[in-house]
């Protein structure tokens, strides 16, 4: 079965830092990868996507790069504020034509001033 | 959140009896899913849907069952609800983007609580 891995729970990082969030993925390979936010009590919001044969995808402060032969996304938010503080999601689509995700477990940024 | 209702919000039912949750869109998506989340196992798909009547089995099925009889309703329903499926239940729906890609967009989430 697919297994998404984001390898870390929780992420604390100062203010104007970077912040970089690791989403790993075994069994098979992603025709997609997606990045989304949740904050607390609210559903998920879709921020960014990247294509297998894409290298980085960039979106304001965002930045996302895939690592087909790490089996590996990174994501990046530059300049980090306090409102960033978030639970961040990725989620691996196999390109099929029914929209179906699998989702990591996510990993809590804390962003302190 | 994107044209997406969830009813109810919070619930609170005692083991054994049925409850049904719905999820209303007004985006006209194709796609539309039902997810549950717990601690310690994030989203895990529980039931989805690809068009009207169309439905398939996710991860997390088993004690569950949906209909989509509109394109915009898509119904949870817990036959005999048990405290192991207390949960947070999030609707999402999509569609085919210009891009080729499937972007879900979620609902506000329903609170259940199983005594």
């Amino acid at each position: 079965s697919q297994k998404i891995e984001q390898n870390s729970e929780a992420l604390n990082i100062q203010e104007g830092k970077t912040a970089t969030l690791t989403c790993n993925y075994t069994n098979y390979s992603p025709a997609y990868l997606q990045w989304y936010r949740q904050d607390p009590g609210r559903g998920p919001v879709f921020l960014l996507l990247i294509r297998e044969n894409e290298k980085e995808k960039r979106k304001e402060r965002l930045k996302v790069t895939f690592d087909t032969t790490l089996k590996q996304s990174l994501f990046h938010i530059t300049a980090s504020q306090p409102a960033d503080s978030a639970t961040y999601l990725c989620a691996l689509d196999r390109g099929s034509t029914l929209g179906r995700l699998y989702f990591g477990r996510g990993t809590q940024l804390t962003v302190w001033p | 959140d994107a044209g997406i209702t969830q009813s109810p919000r919070h619930k609170v039912t005692e083991t054994g009896t049925p409850v049904t949750l719905r999820c209303h869109q007004t985006e006209n998506h194709r796609y539309m899913y039902w997810y549950r989340q717990d601690p310690g196992h994030g989203l895990r798909l529980i039931h989805y849907s690809y068009g009207v009547k169309d439905t398939d089995k996710g991860e997390v099925s088993d004690g569950y069952s949906v209909s989509r009889s509109k394109t915009e309703d898509f119904l949870l329903t817990l036959e005999s609800a048990t405290s192991s499926q207390t949960s947070v239940y999030f609707c999402a729906i999509s569609d085919l983007g210009g891009a080729g890609t499937y972007e879900q967009y979620f609902g506000p989430g329903t609170r259940l609580t199983v005594t």
